[in-house]
């Protein structure tokens, strides 16, 4: 069975903070990884994909691969209220498997 | 279309009915996914299509649920004699190509579904 954990959260942060979330996968020869967001009410969309062991950026995002340690992570900077959402982690080449889903909320 | 349809947006039934929930995938997507969400949860991983390829149904909870695919287009997942259980969001996802490396997945609105 492939797994995707994810600390269910709720993770609460100020305003301007940096929101650090988590995710460790059991496939280890997974090589897709993935941050989707899902508002309330809302269906999941893309933030971040990263194939390659390392940091990748795209703005506030940046999302952290270490495959030896089959662990994904992704950190907001600068949170804002409307970053305030439920974060899911996926896994996976063909079957997408996504983890329960980390809540942020940002406080202003 | 410009996205992924399914339909119906809202389906209410009674226990031990069956139901038909339709996705309408990107066109040109060769990579589909159904998905389970009961609430507050994650999303749970039903059944996989790709392309012409037997398709991954590792997902699937009971043999009270189904799937098909028609080439690269519309899918159908079909719920027999439905629990109280099964009372979810089922989101249809597709992607333009599945397989390593795999490709952004588009979401689209899902169907609600309530078992009386």
């Amino acid at each position: 069975q492939k797994e995707v954990e994810q600390n269910s959260g709720p993770l609460s942060v100020p305003e301007g903070a940096i929101a650090s979330l988590n995710c460790t996968y059991s496939d280890r020869v997974s090589q897709s990884f993935f941050w989707y967001r899902q508002y309330s009410g809302k269906s999941p969309e893309l933030i971040m994909s990263i194939y390659s062991n390392g940091d990748k950026e795209d703005g506030r995002f940046t999302a952290q691969l270490n495959k030896a340690s089959q662990y994904v992570s992704l950190l907001i900077r600068d949170s804002q209220p409307s970053d305030s959402a439920t974060y899911l982690c996926a896994v996976g080449d063909n079957d997408m498997r996504f983890g329960a889903g980390t809540r942020l909320t940002v406080k202003p | 279309g410009a996205g992924v349809s399914q339909s119906p947006s809202n389906k209410v039934t009674e226990k031990g009915k069956d139901v038909e929930l339709r996705c309408d995938p990107i066109s040109g997507h060769t990579a589909l996914y159904w998905y389970r969400q009961r609430l507050g949860q994650g999303l749970e991983f039903l059944i996989y299509f790709q392309g012409n390829s037997a398709p991954d149904k590792s997902g699937l909870p009971s043999d009270r649920f189904s799937a098909e695919r028609t080439g690269e287009s519309v899918s159908t997942l079909t719920i027999q004699r439905t629990q109280q259980e099964d009372s979810a969001v089922y989101l249809c996802a597709s992607s333009l190509v599945g397989g390593a490396m795999n490709e952004k997945l588009f979401f689209g609105s899902g169907t609600q579904l309530s078992v009386l």
